[in-house]
């Protein structure tokens, strides 16, 4: 089974600076997605990234970078010159060949003026 | 906007009672997910749907059970509902169901049980 870990608490963060967000994960498949999810308050889930356990290049979707490590089996997400509307849960989640999606507890993100 | 629709948004029920929720995938999507997020198990994957066919099954209590239609849209049917029901579900979809694809959830609907 698929297991993420989101450990760090809550985190303030000044506008305009950069944030990383940690996850690691465990699987024993080879072939597998690792995505990042945003959660605002609001409540929907709004997918922000994706890298493929076989990509050779990080991801980067506008502000959004993910720092893929596949040794250490560990899928960061960086957000660059942090808006006030980055406030909001984060999830690492990953799905290997059955797609299901498995998700970590999330990071809590607080953008502060 | 993920392109996702759920109805209703809220809802609240008396324990023992059944509840259907509805989801809607985006245009072109075959596959369709349900998840269930409450605070004490975070987010869980409960069942897939594959072209009106089940395709996988996780943490999916016995008193719940889905359906995916002809015309793709999918339902969610919860029955003999207890306290610790309460949760927001979500759907999402994906065009397939190969691993790695992205899914696009719809905005959720958040179930209160009394």
């Amino acid at each position: 089974a698929q297991k993420i870990t989101q450990t760090q608490p809550g985190m303030f963060v000044q506008e305009k600076e950069a944030v990383t967000l940690d996850c690691t994960y465990d699987t024993s498949d080879q072939s597998y997605g690792l995505f990042w999810y945003k959660q605002p308050s609001s409540g929907e889930m709004i997918f922000l990234i994706y890298q493929g356990s076989y990509d050779e290049q990080n991801a980067t979707e506008g502000r959004y970078s993910l720092n893929f490590q596949k040794a250490r089996k560990s899928a960061n997400l960086v957000i660059s010159a942090s808006q006030l509307g980055d406030s909001a849960m984060y999830f690492c989640a990953m799905n290997p060949e059955s797609n299901r999606l498995a998700f970590g507890k999330g990071n809590q993100v607080v953008v502060i003026p | 906007d993920s392109g996702v629709t759920q109805t209703p948004k809220h809802l609240i029920t008396a324990t023992g009672q059944r509840v259907t929720l509805r989801c809607s995938p985006r245009s072109g999507d075959l596959s369709v997910y349900w998840y269930q997020q409450s605070l004490d198990q975070g987010l869980q994957f409960l069942i897939q749907y594959y072209n009106g066919e089940e395709r996988a099954k996780g943490n999916i209590l016995e008193r719940f059970s889905a359906q995916q239609f002809p015309d793709l849209h999918s339902e969610l049917n919860l029955s003999s509902l207890e306290l610790g029901d309460s949760a927001l579900y979500f759907c999402a979809s994906s065009v397939t169901w190969t691993g790695g694809e992205t899914q696009y959830f719809g905005p959720g609907t958040r179930l209160l049980v009394l």
